[in-house]
């Protein structure tokens, strides 16, 4: 069955720190893989999705940044944190057409 | 305009009622379609997908209807545990669209 793991769970960064967020999928081949933020009593905001290694699509033009290096495995980061990139960062996969889409379990990232 | 559309409630209703949400979608090439729940502080949960001759399982039943972009979802006997917020989510090409959810507070 298939897996998907974030890390860490949570995070306290201050601003103009650096961020690096990672999840990695277990059990599958060649998945999409999606980076979501959710702020607080908000909807989820997609920010990246990637359909293959190398290959990333940016939905929101901001300070952050993704990158896929191995097939299961995506990685968002930040030179340096602004207040407003707090919030709960929401790793998930799907597989083909029409299938659904599955959640990591997220990374709460407060920016003081 | 915006991708999906939900009403955001809160729904309180008391445990055994029957309670429905709808949501509207904006993009008539959306393929697919799902309900999430999404507990307080934790990630979105597929609840069931929606298929377009309407489907049920167990005390839920999911409905669309592509002609007018409308989704729905009706859940019966409710208990304490359907405490949640409900996502709305179509999905087009690689991309899924949530709706802002429809808190859903099942009193005893």
């Amino acid at each position: 069955s298939q897996t998907i793991h974030q890390w860490p769970a949570t995070l306290v960064q201050p601003v103009g720190s650096p961020l690096s967020l990672e999840c990695t999928v277990e059990g599958t081949s060649n998945p999409n893989l999606y980076w979501y933020r959710q702020a607080a009593g908000r909807g989820l905001q997609l920010l990246f999705y990637s359909v293959g290694i190398g290959q990333i699509s940016s939905e929101v033009p901001q300070n952050l940044s993704a990158s896929r290096p191995q097939d299961r495995q995506f990685i968002l980061s930040s030179k340096k944190l602004l207040l407003s990139d707090s919030g709960f960062y929401l790793c998930a996969w799907s597989e083909g057409a029409g299938e659904t889409q599955y959640f990591g379990p997220g990374t709460r990232l407060l920016v003081l | 305009r915006k991708e999906v559309e939900q009403d955001p409630g809160p729904f309180n209703v008391p445990e055994g009622a029957t309670v429905a949400f709808n949501c509207t979608y904006s993009n008539s090439a959306s393929q697919s379609f799902f309900w999430y729940r999404q507990d307080c502080r934790k990630e979105p949960k597929l609840l069931m997908s929606v298929y377009s001759s309407g489907n049920e399982d167990g005390r839920f039943t999911a409905q669309l209807n592509r002609a007018s972009q409308y989704i729905s979802l009706l859940i019966r006997d409710s208990k304490l545990s359907d405490s949640a917020t409900y996502l709305c989510v179509p999905r087009t090409g690689n991309q899924f669209y949530f709706g802002t959810g429809t808190s859903l507070t099942v009193i005893p």
